[in-house]
């Protein structure tokens, strides 16, 4: 069964400033997807970045980028030039690519919550 | 453009009280899904579907039925509520196959068990 293990359950950092939030996961799967998702207080699970385990460059969108390393095992999130609204909780995930029936299921971390200070 | 709803956004149960959370999509995806969230934990699976007709449970299936009579709709059902059974309750839906590495979430029930 996959796993996936999310160690910080907290991480604070100042406005402005770059902060990694970690993620590893255990997999007998050659081919997968990884996400990374934000649930700020209202709940709502927003997908910040998607990697393709097939892609060897490691995805960005704005500020976010992730930095994919296969072998290891490790799928960790930088986010750059943080801002007030960057505060939530964030979830690694983990779907394999061929999704049918029970592998079509997301497998979640515990979350890291991110506060964001001035 | 609605994408995944939910209905109710919140409810309160007494114990042994049994409700269905509304969950429709109007996108003509195959995969429907339903999470639970549960405080210091990430979302873990209740029961899946992969096409009208067809569903399967997930990892945490005890106290929860569904049916899949349409593509668009996949309702969840409490049979009899425990406290236990407290907790935020998410509906996802996604193509399969390789289309489907985007996952869209509905907003969330928050339900809680008395």
């Amino acid at each position: 069964a996959q796993t996936v293990t999310q160690s910080q359950p907290e991480m604070s950092v100042q406005e402005a400033e770059t902060v990694t939030l970690s993620c590893t996961y255990d997999t007998s799967e050659s081919d997968y997807y990884l996400f990374w998702y934000k649930q700020p207080p209202s709940r709502q699970m927003i997908l910040v970045i998607r990697q393709e385990a097939y892609k060897q460059q490691n995805a960005t969108e704005n500020r976010f980028s992730v930095n994919f390393q296969k072998a290891a095992k490790s799928f960790s999130l930088k986010i750059s030039d943080s801002q007030l609204g960057d505060a939530a909780m964030y979830f690694c995930a983990y779907r394999p690519r061929l999704n049918t029936g029970t592998a079509s299921k997301l497998t979640f971390g515990t979350g890291t919550r991110l506060q964001v200070t001035l | 453009n609605a994408g995944v709803t939910q209905t109710p956004k919140f409810q309160v149960l007494k114990t042994g009280q049994s409700m269905t959370l509304q969950c429709a999509q109007d996108m003509n995806h195959e995969y429907m899904s339903w999470y639970r969230q549960d405080p210091g934990m990430g979302l873990r699976l209740i029961h899946y579907s992969v096409g009208a007709g067809i569903t399967d449970q997930g990892e945490v299936p005890n106290g929860y039925n569904v049916s899949r009579s349409t593509t668009e709709d996949f309702p969840l059902r409490l049979l009899s509520a425990a406290p236990s059974q407290t907790s935020v309750y998410f509906c996802a839906s996604s193509y399969t196959g390789d289309s489907g590495n985007t996952i869209y979430f509905g907003e969330g029930s928050w339900l809680t068990v008395v």
